[in-house]
């Protein structure tokens, strides 16, 4: 069975420090990946996606930037958070193939810039 | 890609059958209509997918008319765990998919 793990679960983080969220998926091969960021009471933001190893798409200009060095392997990155930051972050994968491509969430990583 | 208009929020009661209507009228031949539902500190979850006509499966129905421009999830008899924001959603493949606000969905004793 396929399973998706992030960490950290929560992270508190001043203002201008950098940022590393890692998103790991075992039990396929070559999926889809992306990441979301979630404000409170809000809808899901894409903020990244990537369908194959060093190759990258974004959605939002902003600080943030993505990595992919692994198949399976996700990176999430800032040099200097923003106040704006703050927010709960989603990894998700997807097959890619076939209809219905339901992608499956990470438990994600609730981030506090401070 | 086509964008999904669906209601804020919406209300009801233990027991009741809930009926959540999606538009999206710039729906693309290839794109398939697709329902997620999320709980609080949770990701989404899928929940049911359909092109036309209507399906089925354990936790949901989903009605689509001829013309796609529009869908309903259907959740029958509900219940207190099925309080969730839930999200339409119309995309053809699996490279971008876009989620909207959503429709946060409250059932009351």
């Amino acid at each position: 069975s396929q399973t998706i793990h992030q960490w950290p679960a929560t992270l508190v983080q001043p203002v201008g420090s950098p940022l590393s969220l890692e998103c790991t998926v075992e039990g396929t091969s070559n999926p889809n990946l992306y990441w979301y960021r979630q404000a409170a009471g809000r809808g899901l933001q894409l903020l990244f996606y990537s369908v194959g190893i060093g190759q990258i798409s974004s959605e939002v200009p902003q600080n943030l930037s993505a990595s992919r060095p692994q198949d399976r392997q996700f990176i999430l990155s800032s040099k200097k958070l923003l106040l704006s930051d703050s927010g709960f972050y989603l990894c998700a994968w997807s097959r890619t193939r076939e209809p219905p491509y339901e992608q499956y969430f990470g438990p994600g990583t609730r981030l506090t810039v401070t | 890609l086509a964008k999904t208009t669906q209601p804020i929020s919406m209300d009801s009661y233990e027991g009741q059958e809930v009926n959540i209507t999606c538009s999206h009228n710039n729906i693309a031949t290839n794109d398939y209509i697709t329902w997620y539902q999320q709980f609080p500190s949770q990701g989404p979850r899928f929940i049911i997918q359909g092109y036309k006509t209507k399906v089925t499966n354990e936790v949901a129905s989903l009605f689509i008319p001829a013309d796609r421009k529009s869908s309903t999830l259907s959740l029958p008899r509900v219940s207190l765990s099925d309080t969730a924001v839930y999200y339409c959603l119309v995309y053809s493949s699996a490279s971008k998919i876009i989620f909207g606000s959503g429709t946060r969905l409250s059932i009351r004793p």
